[in-house]
């Protein structure tokens, strides 16, 4: 069965680092998405990326936060300048049309920021 | 804002006891209402969903029941298995001219014992 898949699994980063955390969503999907869940807190959508532009985000997702989809199969999200309040587990998710039901997550990259 | 809350875990519990996760909304529409589940390593995965009131939703012999009245969701099954020792997420997501993306509560770990 297809998946999303997520690498790194665990990244570990300095403060004022830049880190680019990269997915590969499911090969016929058309929306993607990222979403953070910081340890013992919910899991907060960051933004969904449609038609090669962002179609929505939340407040979360600042001028830190970029998305991209350089080729035909990764979808990245980068952080400019980590901060300690960075450190969260980050899931990616694709869909093939928009509906919530809809959605595939991958594993999932723990952040780390020291 | 709309919100979900569920009970905090680990819930821990023996093999084939029952189980309920007690999930609860505040939403300003009207939702549809999911609960996914995360194994050890694996990404989120959509467990059931229901889309209007007093809809029931089943999956793998779990189910949960959309109540409007007491604004609830609560996950059950009859008799747990070890494999079913996961992080059960809720859902809600508010359906069509709604933005599809879902807001989740906190997740609750389930432990079962053999």
């Amino acid at each position: 069965e297809p998946e999303v898949t997520q690498t790194p699994s665990h990244q570990v980063t300095q403060m004022g680092q830049e880190v680019i955390l990269r997915c590969v969503p499911i090969s016929n999907h058309l929306y993607f998405y990222w979403y953070r869940q910081i340890l013992g807190q919910k899991v907060e959508f960051l933004v969904s990326f449609y038609n090669n532009e962002i179609s929505e985000k939340s407040e979360i997702f600042d001028d830190q936060f970029s998305v991209e989809r350089p080729d035909g199969s990764n979808f990245t999200l980068k952080i400019r300048s980590t901060k300690l309040e960075d450190s969260a587990m980050y899931f990616c998710a694709s869909s093939p049309r928009q509906g919530a039901y809809e959605q595939y997550f991958g594993p999932g990259t723990r952040l780390t920021v020291t | 804002g709309d919100s979900v809350t569920q009970m905090e875990g680990p819930v821990t519990l023996s093999e084939e006891a029952f189980l309920t996760i007690n999930c609860t909304y505040t939403a300003t529409g009207y939702p549809s209402l999911f609960w996914y589940v995360q194994y050890p390593g694996e990404g989120l995965q959509l467990l059931l969903k229901a889309t209007k009131a007093d809809d029931k939703g089943s999956n793998k012999g779990f189910e949960a029941t959309y109540r409007k009245e007491t604004t609830s969701f609560h996950l059950e099954k009859g008799s747990v298995q070890v494999s079913d020792s996961a992080v059960y997420f809720c859902a809600l997501a508010l359906g069509s001219g709604g933005s599809y993306i879902p807001t989740f509560g906190r997740g609750t770990s389930l432990i079962v014992h053999p």
